[in-house]
């Protein structure tokens, strides 16, 4: 199968701008988790759909959303991005059932 | 929520020798507890998972055990080979639950030739 796909891989934006990522599950999956990854913060649960349905989500501002579609590819989006929003972002998908989630290469963003 | 410790922060040890990674976790529900490997620019890879009815788990050079009662489990890596040289997570979570894995801050492992 298929691994865990992002794209894009590589973004540069602004202060202020929104940026949209996405990812798309191993094929039968039908959980996505998003995490942040940084430096300092290490590995941080941004949020999880399985289903179409957030099931629930990190603390992390409204800035951050997320939607599902019925294919199970996953959408993330931040708006007003800040400085501090500069991270890899890491999206993972799972079965489901057994907790276990296979990340994908993550979207490196850059704000400026 | 959930708190996960890991330690060490850095580990270097001679090409061979063996490698262990210590974590505690402060949820006494967290009942599934797996190891990512990250190399420097890739994506965490799953290496070995453990849950929580079981004690030990092997898979080659690698193992883990888990101490439901001092809430803490480890990574053991034997005859340490250059290839693992990595950054190593352990994280935990509640298997069925929705709050996704709770990371440590991971293990920057070196192996010296």
């Amino acid at each position: 199968k298929a691994g865990v796909t992002q794209t894009p891989r590589y973004l540069i934006k602004t202060r202020g701008q929104q940026v949209t990522l996405s990812c798309s599950p191993i094929s039968g999956h039908r959980s996505v988790s998003w995490y942040q990854q940084t430096p300092g913060q290490g590995l941080q649960f941004l949020f999880e759909y399985f289903s179409e349905t957030q099931r629930n989500k990190g603390n992390f501002p409204g800035r951050f959303s997320g939607r599902q579609f019925s294919n199970s590819r996953s959408e993330m989006n931040v708006s007003t991005l800040e400085l501090g929003d500069s991270a890899l972002y890491l999206c993972a998908s799972g079965a489901g059932s057994t907790d276990t989630q296979y990340f994908g290469p993550g979207t490196r963003l850059t704000v400026l | 929520g959930e708190n996960v410790e890991q330690h060490p922060s850095t580990l270097s040890v001679q090409e061979g020798d063996s490698a262990v990674i210590k974590c505690t976790y402060s949820d006494s529900a967290s009942n599934y507890f797996p190891w990512y490997k990250q190399e420097l620019g890739k994506r965490p890879q799953l290496i070995i998972d453990i849950r929580s009815n079981v004690g030990e788990k092997k898979d080659q050079r690698i193992a883990v055990t888990l101490n439901k009662t001092a809430k803490h489990f480890s990574l053991h890596i034997t005859e340490t080979q250059p290839e693992d040289s990595a950054v190593y997570f352990c994280a935990a979570s509640i298997a069925g639950g929705a709050d996704g894995l709770t990371f440590g801050k991971g293990t920057h492992l070196i192996i010296q030739p």
